[in-house]
């Protein structure tokens, strides 16, 4: 069981809109820590997609945006493509464990 | 560009050591966290431990009794020793840097190391 909880699935048809959510604690998300969001296609490494929250590194597209309030975060990805379809994570740092904590993972479908 | 390579058996037996090495290039290890992290196969992302480049280390309290990441400057390398394995220690291993805010902007490509006699 992660700290952190994220839905096991989502799913958009093309061009739509999804969100995914990262709900942890006050030990985690709510104590201040930031959360970061990494995409992993099948057979690959995860690829850092949204740091600090919400700031997207050089040449992620601007479709990728995250956002985080109190106890959770929350990526949004507008305009789906085909090639967005992966498995999405994030992740923080948990002051009870005294180290970084990761979602369950969530694998996003384009229909 | 930097990159990272982990190295390493790909099988090892119940109760032994598993043993991982990850090299890194393009760039030097000071100033930075660098990371293992694993995933068994069809589930998520499991943090192991970090040790930054002058060697003070954090553990993942589930397995700090049986881990220990080391750092060799002169050859860039970062080493992963995880003792008394079992088949739940089944997984792809990763090695990656942290940058400041903790996120985890460089991966290895990652190694299958499987436990089974």
């Amino acid at each position: 069981q992660s700290v952190l909880t994220q839905p096991p699935s989502v799913s958009g048809a093309p061009g739509q809109r999804v969100t995914i959510s990262c709900t942890g604690s006050s030990s985690n998300i709510g104590g201040g820590y930031d959360v970061h969001w990494y995409q992993q296609l099948p057979g690959t490494a995860p690829k850092l997609l949204i740091s600090g929250n919400s700031n997207r590194p050089s040449g992620v597209p601007d479709r990728f945006s995250g956002s985080k309030s109190g106890t959770s975060a929350s990526l949004a990805i507008t305009g789906l493509q085909a090639e967005d379809e992966a498995d999405y994570y994030c992740q923080s740092y948990d002051s009870r464990l005294s180290g970084s904590v990761f979602g369950g993972g969530t694998k996003l479908t384009v229909l | 560009q930097v990159q990272l390579q982990e190295s390493g058996p790909g099988l090892v037996k119940p109760s032994e050591t598993l043993s991982l090495t990850c090299t890194v290039s393009g760039g030097s290890i000071s100033s930075y966290y660098w990371n293992w992290i694993r995933q068994p196969p069809g589930k998520g992302l499991e943090w192991i431990g970090d040790i930054y480049y002058s060697g003070s280390t954090n553990y993942n309290p589930s397995l700090k009794s049986r881990v220990t990441i080391s750092v060799d400057t002169s050859k860039n390398q970062i080493s992963l020793k995880l003792t008394s394995v079992t088949a739940a220690d089944t997984a792809v291993y990763y090695c990656a840097r942290s940058e400041v805010g903790g996120s985890y902007s460089y991966w290895g490509q990652g190694t299958l190391v499987t436990v089974s006699s």
